[in-house]
């Protein structure tokens, strides 16, 4: 069976530090992969997604993230976080009949 | 194009009552979803439809029901609610990449 596994359930960081969100999933074929973020309060908005090609994936906000076929993970990193990014960030992977698989999610705090 | 809408935003339930948590996109997905969403445990696949009159169980279908008449629509049933139900429901709907809607946060006492 598919899962995901998100290693740090809370992270804080103060603001202008690096975030890398770690992010392993099991599944025996073929995938897609997604880093959804939600800000307090608010539904699921898309980060950034991987379907093929370079696995390094820019998305929105200046985060990236990079698919290591080798080691099943897709983890999520972005160079200088904000205030602005303190959300709860959930990775899915996609299988067949586009069901989404979730982590548990990972809530980062960025302090002032 | 208003994505994917929900209603209720709020709803309070008894144990026992019945309710439905309504779901619509306008995108022309054929591909929608339920989620529930509960602390630590991240977002868990309720039902889910690949298209109009197709539906099938998704890894916590107890206790819901859902049905698929057309494109847009795709109603969450509650027959008879439970506190464990006590959640907050996410509708999604993409082809590909999933667009989810604002939720519905239920509270059954």
């Amino acid at each position: 069976a598919q899962s995901v596994s998100q290693h740090n359930h809370h992270v804080i960081l103060s603001e202008a530090a690096s975030l890398e969100l770690g992010c392993n999933y099991s599944y025996g074929g073929t995938v897609n992969l997604f880093w959804y973020v939600q800000y307090p309060g608010q539904h699921l908005q898309l980060l950034l997604k991987y379907f093929s090609g370079d696995p390094l994936v820019k998305g929105i906000k200046g985060f990236e993230a990079e698919f290591i076929k080798s080691k099943f993970s897709f983890n999520l990193r972005k160079p200088s976080v904000q205030w602005s990014d303190t959300a709860e960030y959930f990775c899915a992977v996609q299988g067949g009949y586009n069901k989404l698989i979730f982590g548990a999610g990972t809530r980062l705090a960025v302090h002032p | 194009n208003a994505g994917v809408t929900q209603t209720p935003k709020f709803q309070v339930l008894k144990t026992g009552q019945s309710m439905t948590l309504q779901c619509a996109q306008d995108m022309n997905h054929e591909y929608m979803s339920w989620y529930r969403q509960d602390p630590g445990m991240g977002l868990r696949l309720i039902h889910y439809s690949v298209g109009a009159g197709i539906t099938d169980q998704g890894e916590v279908p107890n206790g819901y029901n859902v049905s698929r008449s057309t494109t847009e629509d795709f109603p969450l049933r509650l027959l008879s609610a439970a506190p464990s139900q006590t959640s907050v429901y996410f509708c999604a709907s993409g082809n590909y990449e999933q667009y989810f809607g604002p939720g519905t946060r239920l509270t059954v006492t």
